[in-house]
């Protein structure tokens, strides 16, 4: 069965901390990665990953995949209160479907 | 855990046809749902907001004649897909928030939808 497991569900921190988010999968025919930030209604795209071991990097978030033991992470350095938000995993089969994580609550502090 | 059960997971209609798509909420009530629309650059475009005993939300642009939601049950809101077009081609995903507005949302597996 496809699952994709994030941890940790919750996470409190302070400002200008440094926070890593895991995701971990088992897709049959995985094709891609993806992260979104969880605001509101609907989820805020931040990026896909293909390939093992390129980081992409887009401010002061960074990801990176590693297909060989099925996981991913999610960086986010000297993080701000706008940074909080529930940060979804997903991960996309040959077949197009999504399948989502629970996704990590993160909450930033004054 | 929380689990949204969508189907079907996958459908090939001819163009003119309707397609139904439904979401079920297996282990929680859900009063409110969501129904999102996936494009090519993987962005996830909120199409409405269905609502338990009330009419749903529709967001700016999305044609509530052509894409019809029905939330009949605590548990069931359904997608219908009127008079499918090649353009409505496209992998349709339902959400439920557990709880209280704002809460983790929890998503369905998604309809690849493909119109001939």
């Amino acid at each position: 069965e496809d699952k994709v497991v994030q941890s940790p569900l919750s996470l409190v921190v302070h400002e200008g901390d440094t926070v890593t988010l895991n995701c971990s999968y088992e897709v049959t025919n995985f094709r891609s990665l993806l992260w979104y930030k969880q605001e509101k209604k609907a989820p805020t795209f931040l990026f896909m990953l293909t390939s093992s071991g390129i980081e992409k990097k887009s401010g002061r978030l960074s990801s990176i995949l590693d297909k060989k033991e099925l996981f991913s992470i999610l960086n986010i350095t000297a993080t701000q209160t706008g940074d909080s938000a529930i940060y979804l995993c997903a991960a996309g089969g040959s077949q197009g479907n999504l399948i989502f994580g629970k996704g990590t609550k993160l909450s930033v502090k004054p | 855990g929380a689990v949204v059960s969508q189907h079907p997971s996958r459908v090939i209609c001819k163009s003119g046809t309707s397609v139904k798509i439904e979401c079920r909420s297996l282990d929680f009530q859900a009063t409110t749902m969501f129904w999102y629309r996936q494009f090519p650059k993987k962005s996830l475009m909120l199409m409405a907001t269905s609502n338990e005993g009330s009419k749903a939300t529709y967001e700016q642009g999305v044609e509530k004649d052509k894409f019809l939601i029905n939330h009949a049950s605590l548990t069931l809101s359904t997608l219908t897909v009127t008079s499918a077009h090649p353009e409505d081609s496209s992998f349709y995903i339902c959400s439920a928030p557990q709880g209280i507005y704002n809460s983790p949302l929890h998503f369905g597996n998604g309809t690849r939808l493909t119109v001939t």
